[in-house]
């Protein structure tokens, strides 16, 4: 069964303190790769895209790693307000159906 | 900003009743999903639709379930008899035709009771 695996935390961290997530994928074919945010009760919302080379988006840094199906994301000086899960979704398309896969999430927790 | 807009906001049913759930995905997109996230666990596929037709379901996604889009703006889910595990939040998505992002509605929370 395709999967996508994530520690379920929490993590739980100072202001300030930087903080990863790592996410693994079972489908090689898999093509493209994103966190989501998603609050309590709440829809998952984009974080950022993950792309082969890296990226960085302010405080976020997301990396890609294909040969070893991981992917991950960096959380530099955390805030009060970053403390929510983090979701790593990855989409496979076969023939005409593009299906996103969730991870169960991450969940961040950031105290004073 | 265009949105994915989802209604209602939350539903409470009777153990058996028919539930409709209703979704208008951001007008040029035109993969549609429905997922579900029963309290505390994770995201699950439950169906996509491209092309007026499903394009693929999950096991979750059995003859109880349908989808249709009638008008060309909405996209409904539709559970024929509802069991008090299909109590969740129902999230609606869509995506364009380029780019690889999906957008999620503010999603439908069911309860059956």
């Amino acid at each position: 069964r395709k999967e996508v695996e994530q520690d379920p935390g929490p993590f739980n961290v100072p202001e300030g303190a930087t903080v990863a997530f790592n996410c693994t994928y079972s489908n090689s074919a898999s093509q493209s790769f994103f966190w989501y945010r998603q609050d309590c009760r709440k829809e998952p919302k984009l974080l950022m895209s993950v792309y082969s080379s890296g990226n960085e988006d302010g405080r976020f840094t997301a990396q890609l790693n294909r040969a070893s199906q991981y992917i991950s994301l960096l959380i530099r000086d955390s805030k009060l307000s970053d403390s929510a899960t983090y979701l790593c979704v990855v989409n496979t398309q076969t023939g005409g159906s593009y299906i996103p896969t969730f991870g169960r999430g991450t969940s961040l927790i950031v105290h004073p | 900003e265009p949105e994915v807009t989802q209604t209602p906001s939350h539903q409470v049913t009777q153990m058996g009743q028919e539930v409709i759930l209703r979704c208008v995905p951001i007008s040029n997109h035109l993969y549609f999903y429905w997922y579900r996230q029963i309290l505390g666990q994770k995201v699950e596929f439950l169906v996509s639709f491209y092309n007026n037709e499903i394009s693929e379901k999950s096991e979750i996604f059995d003859d109880q379930f349908s989808v249709e889009r009638p008008d060309g703006s909405n996209f409904t889910l539709k559970i024929r008899s509802t069991k008090l595990e299909d109590s969740a939040m129902y999230f609606c998505a869509s995506k364009g035709f380029s780019g690889n992002t999906i957008y999620f509605g503010e999603g439908s929370w069911l309860t059956v009771v």
